[in-house]
């Protein structure tokens, strides 16, 4: 199994692009969900997903939407990038039996310009 | 907001036991402790998880109180691989829509030194 990855590694975007981080996992997981994690800080949910074609909002949603039309994959789209965006992207997923351990991608270190 | 406490950081001799603490006096019943790490820039990474028994896994122990207001992660012999920040989180078991979400705070930065 791959696990969870993630694409592209690193992404510069000037103000106003639009772009999608891709994240896809191997596992069948059903809950799968996007992070943000800004200098010094922890990590803030910005969506999740608890199966294909539903998706709900976390802390921080606003500039992101996401879908997720398939298990495997879990896209979010930055509608119109603006440097508060700048902040290394962390997708994760995970089923909904044993430990309910979320296995974390490598994440996408985005820079707005 | 993170329902957890946790000191900012601390130090560890390689080869010694690292005790971490973590703070969770407003846990409900049905809230689980876990505990993730984050080496450097990766990806964090699920450590172990316990309702109100002591855990032990490969990778570490997990020492809750009887009254659950607070636990222990234990590394039992540190290494200097073992430098990360960890996050102390609780949660509820699965059950549905945002119960799944992880809410992290500030963590404890770790540093093993030789």
């Amino acid at each position: 199994n791959a696990g969870v990855t993630q694409t592209p590694k690193f992404q510069v975007l000037k103000t106003g692009q639009s772009m999608t981080l891709q994240c896809a996992q191997d596992m069948n997981h059903e809950y799968m969900s996007w992070y943000r994690q800004d200098p010094g800080m922890g990590l803030r949910l910005i969506h999740y997903s608890v199966g294909a074609g539903i998706t709900d909002q976390g802390e921080v949603p606003n500039g992101y939407n996401v879908s997720r039309s398939t298990t495997e994959d879990f896209p979010l789209r930055l509608l119109s990038a603006a440097p508060s965006q700048t902040s290394v992207y962390f997708c994760a997923s995970s089923d909904r039996t044993g430990t309910y351990e979320q296995y974390f991608g490598p994440g996408t270190r985005l820079t707005v310009t | 907001d993170a329902k957890t406490t946790q000191p900012p950081s601390m130090d560890c001799a390689e080869g010694r036991a690292a005790n971490l603490p973590c703070n969770h006096s407003t846990i409900s019943g049905n809230e689980y402790v876990y505990w993730y790490r984050q080496i450097h820039s990766q990806g964090p990474q699920y450590i172990i998880h316990g309702l109100k028994n002591n855990e032990t896994n490969e990778m570490a122990s997990l020492i809750i109180t009887e009254d659950r207001k607070s636990s222990t992660l234990i590394l039992p012999h540190a290494t200097l691989r073992d430098t990360a920040v960890y996050y102390c989180i609780v949660r509820v078991g699965w059950g549905t829509g945002s119960q799944g979400n992880l809410i992290f705070g500030k963590g404890t930065k770790l540093s093993v030194k030789p």
